[in-house]
């Protein structure tokens, strides 16, 4: 079974400054990686994966995140965030070779950004 | 706007009843996968359907059962509610199976036991 720990649960930071949000996941077998961001009363919306390939994801909104399966963690970063990047953020992982696409997410990180 | 809609938005009820949660996938998306969002367990996948065919099960309650129509759209049915069944209910859809096809969640159906 695979497994994802957010390992912040809340992160403030200041408007156009840098963020990072972080990620680690375990699994006995490969997976593929995702980010998702839930912004209030909406549903979740992808905003990158990491299936293969290169391990610099370039995502939606000036996102990224960095395969490292080495240390097991899939890091989102954002250069300079804004007021409208204030959400929840969720990484998520899936099995590869499922068949199907069963996401593991981990708890969430409420990102806020402050003015 | 994903695409995918729930109905209702909103649900109270009391403890024993029963109700049942509607899906709509986007259009030509065959996959509709259900999840619960809780404060205590978080993002939780129940089940998943393929043109009509359940594919997949999670942690999801004896009590709880769905189905995927021919016309795709999917119902959650949640029955002998009890006060910890309270949450926010997730539909997603994709076109496939396959990972390259992107999940896209509906807004969800906010569910409040009494």
């Amino acid at each position: 079974a695979q497994s994802v720990t957010q390992l912040d649960s809340q992160v403030p930071v200041f408007e156009e400054a840098p963020v990072e949000l972080r990620c680690n996941y375990s699994s006995s077998v490969s997976v593929y990686l995702f980010w998702y961001v839930q912004y209030p009363n909406q549903g979740l919306q992808l905003l990158l994966k990491y299936l293969s390939g290169s391990t610099l994801v370039k995502g939606i909104n000036g996102f990224e995140a960095e395969f490292n399966k080495s240390q097991t963690s899939f890091h989102l970063r954002k250069p300079s965030v804004h007021i409208s990047d204030t959400a929840e953020y969720f990484c998520a992982v899936a099995r590869q070779g499922a068949g199907s696409y069963q996401l593991t997410f981990g708890k969430g990180t409420k990102l806020s950004v402050i003015p | 706007d994903s695409g995918v809609t729930q109905t209702p938005k909103h649900l109270i009820t009391a403890t024993g009843q029963r109700v049942t949660l509607r899906c709509s996938p986007r259009s030509g998306d065959l996959s509709v996968y259900w999840y619960q969002q809780s404060l205590d367990q978080g993002l939780q996948f129940l089940i998943q359907y393929y043109n009509g065919e359940e594919r997949a099960k999670g942690n999801i309650l004896e009590r709880f059962s769905a189905q995927q129509f021919p016309d795709l759209h999917s119902e959650l049915n949640l029955s002998s509610l009890e006060l910890g069944d309270s949450a926010l209910y997730f539909c997603a859809s994709s076109v496939g199976r396959l990972y390259n096809s992107p999940l896209h969640f509906g807004n969800g159906t906010r569910l409040t036991v009494t």
